[in-house]
């Protein structure tokens, strides 16, 4: 069965640092796509970055970047450069290769001090 | 473009009622998916739908369901409302010839079971 794992229930980082939120997968498809949202206190989920199992870089969008380890089943967010309204819970996801939904991670609670 | 809505953002019924949730899609997608965010289960899929068939379903009982409309709109019904149907619902919409296939999100919609 495919699963998330997010180990992290709450970071903390200061304003101007970066930051990693850690994810580990499982899944025996060859063929996955990875996600990472971010979920505000008003509950909207945003889409931030995306890896497909055979990208051979790893993904980058913005202060945003996937440190995507095949080997390892792992696919880290890194977060530059945090600013406060980064503050929000951050979720893992991988899309199932047979039906196309999102199995989400239990999420990481980032918390941005200044 | 405009973002996925949700109707009502908040509502609040008693055990055994009824509820309908509303849900209008990024204009243009015709993929229509629905989850379950609870504090203890955290983000569970429900069903989705794409050109008014559900196509996947989730493990939930019969009381929830759904439907989608000619213009990609989708509603989802749950009856017999429990105490552990309060819960975050929220819906996402997906162009299916996306360079990701990425899945955008409402704001969702809150429901409270009294």
């Amino acid at each position: 069965a495919q699963k998330i794992t997010q180990t992290q229930p709450g970071m903390f980082v200061q304003e101007k640092e970066a930051v990693t939120l850690d994810c580990t997968y499982d899944t025996s498809d060859p063929s996955y796509g990875l996600f990472w949202y971010k979920q505000p206190s008003s509950g909207e989920m945003i889409f931030l970055i995306y890896q497909g199992s055979y990208d051979q870089q790893n993904a980058t969008e913005g202060r945003y970047s996937l440190n995507f380890q095949k080997a390892r089943k792992s696919a880290n967010l890194v977060i530059s450069a945090s600013q406060l309204g980064d503050s929000a819970m951050y979720f893992c996801a991988m899309r199932d290769h047979n039906t196309d939904k999102l199995i989400f991670g239990t999420g990481t609670r980032l918390q941005v001090f200044p | 473009k405009a973002g996925v809505t949700q109707t009502p953002r908040y509502l609040i019924k008693t055990r055994g009622q009824q509820v309908t949730l509303s849900c209008s899609p990024i204009s243009g997608h015709r993929s229509v998916s629905w989850y379950q965010q609870t504090p203890g289960q955290g983000l569970q899929f429900l069903f989705e739908y794409f050109s008014e068939t559900q196509r996947n379903k989730g493990n939930f009982p019969g009381r929830f369901s759904g439907r989608q409309f000619s213009n990609s709109r989708s509603e989802m019904n749950v009856s017999t409302l429990e105490l552990g149907d309060s819960a975050l619902y929220l819906c996402a919409s997906k162009d299916t010839a996306g360079t990701y296939n990425e899945q955008f999100f409402g704001p969702g919609t809150r429901l409270t079971v009294l």
